[in-house]
């Protein structure tokens, strides 16, 4: 059974680099699927920000395409959010995910909230 | 303003039965395969319905998925007090740009 767990800071500056890491445990990540990132801003709906595969391939949402990356660690069975220049709009609970046939987000981590504050 | 409109709130009494609408164009639902989620309170999303009408094992039957041109529909059944939550439906969108996106969700409350 794939489980997902995020972790990274819980606070970040205005300005500054969000960096997220998501852990996988029970499928490895060079096997298959595309895995990637959605947010909730407190009170707010899903704001789905992109994904990727192992090998590269990866769509982000338009909105995020310029201060956004996803990287993999196959050798720690990881993958990460970097969201550049953030600002308060950016407070939101992370959540990481498997995408499975149709690109649906199926599996997800339990999410983590990050606050943008100085 | 989501790309997927959903009505923000629906309610029911219990062992009622419920329907909850996704409305989308021909680049997101006419062409792609729907998804819906659940969302108790303080909980992360969980997968009720994937592929239009598919459930996930451990979902029981109650909740089912059909999908009509550019729209879908989630319909829950034998309403219980624990099925109060928030639903989304989800799908992929081919145009402008392909991304995966969510409707603006819907609060189910049992009355």
């Amino acid at each position: 059974q794939v489980q997902l767990q995020e972790s990274g800071p819980g606070l970040v500056k205005p300005s500054e680099t969000l960096s997220l890491t998501c852990d996988v445990s029970g499928f490895s990540i060079t096997t298959g699927y595309f895995w990637g990132w959605i947010r909730q801003s407190p009170g707010r709906g899903l704001e789905w920000i992109g994904n990727m595969y192992h090998t590269g391939t990866s769509y982000f949402d338009p909105s995020f395409q310029s201060r956004v990356s996803i990287v993999t660690a196959t050798s720690k069975n990881q993958f990460s959010l970097r969201l550049t220049s953030v600002t308060v709009a950016d407070t939101a609970i992370y959540y990481c995910a498997r995408h499975d046939r149709a690109m649906t987000p199926k599996h997800w981590g339990q999410g983590i909230l990050v606050t943008v504050s100085s | 303003q989501s790309v997927l409109t959903q009505p923000p709130s629906v309610s029911a009494a219990p062992g009622e039965r419920v329907t909850i609408s996704c409305s989308g164009t021909s680049s997101n639902i006419g062409s792609n395969l729907v998804a819906w989620y659940q969302q108790l309170p303080g909980t992360a999303p969980k997968l009720l319905i994937f592929d239009d009408s598919e459930r996930p094992s451990g979902i029981p039957d109650r909740f089912s998925g059909s999908k009509s041109g550019t729209s879908a529909t989630l319909d829950i059944a034998g309403l219980q007090t624990g099925d109060e939550a928030d639903y989304y439906c989800g799908t992929w969108d081919s145009s402008p740009s392909a991304k995966w996106v969510f409707g603006g969700g819907t609060k189910l409350t049992v009355l």
